[in-house]
């Protein structure tokens, strides 16, 4: 069974914190990809990656970085993370090639107080 | 660059009865189509696709979908609702860029009534 997993499904953090969140998946897929959930606003895309260390900037990258050092591993970080970056984080992998599937892991609700 | 309209926020339905939603997009030419289904919680599940070929999509759950190129609709329909279909759905089109990102639309929320 494909599976792609979020390290935490909840995390609370102080303004300011460094946040790193974490995303594996075992399905030797070359995409992967952080989206920010909010109410009203559907799912938007930060940031993606097609292959180890390569990334591009999704709609909304500012505030964000990520790190792919491996293929299965992408990281989303909040360099100081804020109160308007409290969301739900999806991450998600697909094969190479268009149209291909998108399968997503649980999430992680994230607030920052 | 692409967009996605699911023009209703919320819909209610009763059990038993049948469900479409509504889902517009935006695209210069022949779109990848998806729709997700979210459960309270959840991440996203994938209910069906488009890609070419036969205009209507059967999907897992009893779901299915029809692409009509000249109205830019995917629309989700269901012959009778059960109410273990209460979620989130949401519609997402794919470009032909190689790195299939998805645009997503801003989600449906239903709702079933006994």
């Amino acid at each position: 069974d494909v599976k792609v997993t979020q390290s935490s499904r909840y995390l609370v953090k102080r303004t300011g914190e460094k946040v790193f969140l974490e995303c594996v998946q075992d399905m030797d897929h070359e995409n992967m990809f952080w989206y920010r959930q909010d109410p009203g606003l559907g799912l938007r895309l930060i940031y993606f990656s097609y292959d180890v260390k390569m990334k591009e900037k999704g709609d909304i990258p500012e505030g964000y970085s990520v790190s792919r050092e491996k293929k299965e591993r992408f990281s989303l970080i909040l360099e100081s993370a804020s109160t308007n970056q409290t969301s739900m984080y999806l991450c998600a992998s697909s094969d190479l090639g268009d149209g291909t599937e998108a399968f997503f892991g649980q999430g992680t609700r994230l607030t920052v107080v | 660059a692409q967009s996605v309209t699911q023009p209703d926020i919320h819909i209610t339905v009763s059990e038993g009865a049948s469900l479409e939603l509504r889902c517009n997009y935006s695209y210069g030419a022949t779109p990848y189509l998806f729709w997700y289904v979210q459960s309270p919680g959840q991440g996203l599940q994938l209910l069906l696709k488009y890609f070419s070929g036969d205009t209507l999509v059967q999907g897992i759950k009893g779901f299915e979908a029809e692409f009509k190129r000249s109205q830019s609709s995917f629309n989700l329909r269901k012959p009778s609702v059960h109410w273990s279909d209460a979620a989130e759905y949401f519609c997402a089109v794919g470009a032909w860029s190689g790195y299939s990102t998805l645009t997503f639309g801003k989600g449906t929320m239903l709702l079933v009534s006994p």
